[in-house]
């Protein structure tokens, strides 16, 4: 079966790093997809790695190995706001999103 | 308006109602999906359509009906559902289905069934 895992919950301090870990296996794949949601809010995109390695974006970066079948999601100095559920999600042969449970990120003062 | 709409963003039915929930895009995309998300638990893909036509049905109980009139409007028919129905349900869209498009997510409707 298709499967994707991340860890439920993780709590960083404000102004430090946390890395959030994302393993897959899928029949196929066509890219894989971080998002962020803010409770109650819409899930909103925030990277896709089709290739090895690591893409920055501003205070996030996204990595993917595909003979690993894994990714992580790096957040840089971190911030109240950055409180939110991590969303990873692959696209598998079809182009179908298989996705995961998410990671409900906590950040503390 | 921009982006993805959803109404309503609350609902309260009792098993025997019947109510639709409606989804708009405003991006000009092809494609749109319906998604139940349940706490702790991944999204599950429900419905989706590309080009008006219904391409994927992830074996969904019959109480749930779709419909799609146009690119830009999709409903979600309800009728005779049951308390596990309770979750959020988010309606997305993407330029089309068949790549990897990001897919752009309406705020969602929070249904509880009693």
């Amino acid at each position: 079966g298709q499967n994707i895992d991340q860890p439920t919950e993780m709590t960083a301090t404000e102004g430090a790093i946390v890395q959030i870990n994302c393993t897959y296996q899928t029949s196929g794949f066509n890219g894989l997809f971080w998002y962020q949601q803010h409770a109650g809010e819409a899930p909103t995109f925030l990277s896709y790695n089709v290739l090895d390695g690591l893409e920055e974006k501003g205070r996030f970066s996204s990595f993917l190995s595909r003979s690993k079948g894994y990714s992580y999601l790096l957040l840089k100095e971190l911030q109240m706001k950055d409180s939110a559920s991590y969303l990873c999600a692959v696209s598998d042969s079809n182009y179908q999103l298989i996705w995961g449970a998410g990671t409900k990120l906590i950040i503390k003062p | 308006e921009t982006g993805v709409t959803q109404t309503p963003r609350h609902l309260v039915m009792g098993m025997t109602n019947k109510k639709s929930l409606k989804c708009e895009q405003h991006l000009g995309h092809n494609a749109m999906y319906w998604y139940k998300q349940s706490a702790k638990k991944p999204l599950e893909l429900m419905f989706v359509y590309n080009f008006k036509e219904q391409t994927e049905n992830n074996s969904v109980p019959s109480r749930f009906s779709p419909e799609c009139p146009n690119s830009s409007h999709l409903f979600l028919h309800l009728h005779t559902l049951q308390p596990e129905d309770s979750a959020l349900y988010l309606c997305a869209s993407s330029q089309e289905t068949g790549s990897s498009y990001e897919q752009y997510f309406g705020p969602g409707t929070r249904l509880t069934v009693t």
